[in-house]
C-alpha cells in the first residue's frame, strides 16, 4: 500500500474544476516539501506537471496548479479541456534517497 | 533537445535476467541523475532506483534490492537497468526518467519511452 494516497478517480465537464488530492499516510514520505505530479496519456510515458508542490515547468498551461495544507497536497485543472483525460501521478521525495508515488488517479472529462 | 531513448521490448523465461538501455542527449549526462520506474499493465507506477552518472552511485527502494542493478556507462551516455531472477510479476514497462542531483528542487523530466518487458 502506497505511503501517498489519491482518489481512484475524479470526473468534471469542459471548462470546469477538478482537483485531485495526495495524502501523506505516512512518515517515510520525508518533510512532503518535494512532491510532483505527472500526467499520462493511454499508452505514453509520464509528462512532469507540477513539481515542488506547486512550481510548473515551461510548457505546462496555467491551467493546471499545485498547493499544500498540512499532509495533503493537490494539483487542481481549471478550465477543464478534453485533452486533460489522463492518469495523474503524485511522488513524492521519502528522504534517504528514496521516492515513492501514489497509486493514481484517473480524471474523465 | 533533451531526451531519454530506451532499447526495445524483451521477452524472457522465469529466473533470467534483463537489461534495459537508456540513451541521454541534448545535456550533460553527468549532471543529472537517472531515475528507473516501473508500470506494471494498468497499474500505479513503482520508482525503482537512481544512478548518479557522474560517480556511480546509486540507491535501490528496499523492494528490488539485491536484483535490481543500475550501471551507466559515461562515454555513450547510457544507463542501464539490469534484472535477475525474473518472475511472472516482473513483467511491466520500465522507464528512466531524469532528475536533478542538487537537493534543491524534485523532479523527474524527461522520460523514456518505456520498454515492455514481458515474463
Amino acid at each position: 500500500q502506497s505511503a501517498l494516497t489519491q482518489p481512484h478517480s475524479v470526473s468534471g465537464s469542459p471548462g470546469q474544476s477538478v482537483t485531485i488530492t495526495c495524502t501523506r499516510t505516512s512518515s517515510d514520505v520525508g518533510n512532503y516539501n518535494f512532491v510532483s505530479w505527472y500526467q499520462q496519456h493511454p499508452g505514453k510515458a509520464p509528462k512532469l506537471m507540477i513539481y515542488d508542490v506547486s512550481k510548473r515547468p515551461s510548457g505546462v498551461p496555467d491551467r493546471f496548479s499545485g498547493s499544500k495544507s498540512g499532509n495533503t497536497t493537490s494539483l487542481t485543472i481549471s478550465g477543464l479541456q478534453a485533452e486533460d483525460e489522463a492518469d495523474y501521478f503524485c511522488c513524492s521525495y521519502a528522504g534517504r534517497y528514496i521516492w515513492v508515488f501514489g497509486g493514481g488517479t484517473k480524471v474523465t472529462v | 533537445q533533451v531526451q531519454l531513448v530506451q532499447s526495445g521490448a524483451e521477452a524472457k523465461k522465469p529466473g533470467a535476467s534483463v537489461k534495459v538501455s537508456c540513451e541521454a542527449s541534448g545535456y550533460t549526462f553527468t549532471d543529472y541523475y537517472i531515475h528507473w520506474v516501473r508500470q506494471a499493465l494498468g497499474q500505479g507506477l513503482e520508482w525503482m532506483g537512481w544512478i548518479n552518472p557522474d560517480n556511480g552511485g546509486s540507491n535501490y527502494a528496499k523492494k528490488f534490492q539485491g536484483r535490481v542493478t543500475l550501471t551507466r556507462d559515461t562515454s555513450i551516455n547510457t544507463a542501464y537497468m539490469e534484472m535477475s531472477r525474473l518472475r511472472a510479476d516482473d513483467t511491466a514497462v520500465y522507464y528512466c526518467a531524469r532528475g536533478p542531483i542538487q537537493p534543491t528542487e524534485d523532479w523527474f523530466d524527461p522520460w523514456g519511452q518505456g520498454t515492455l518487458v514481458t515474463v
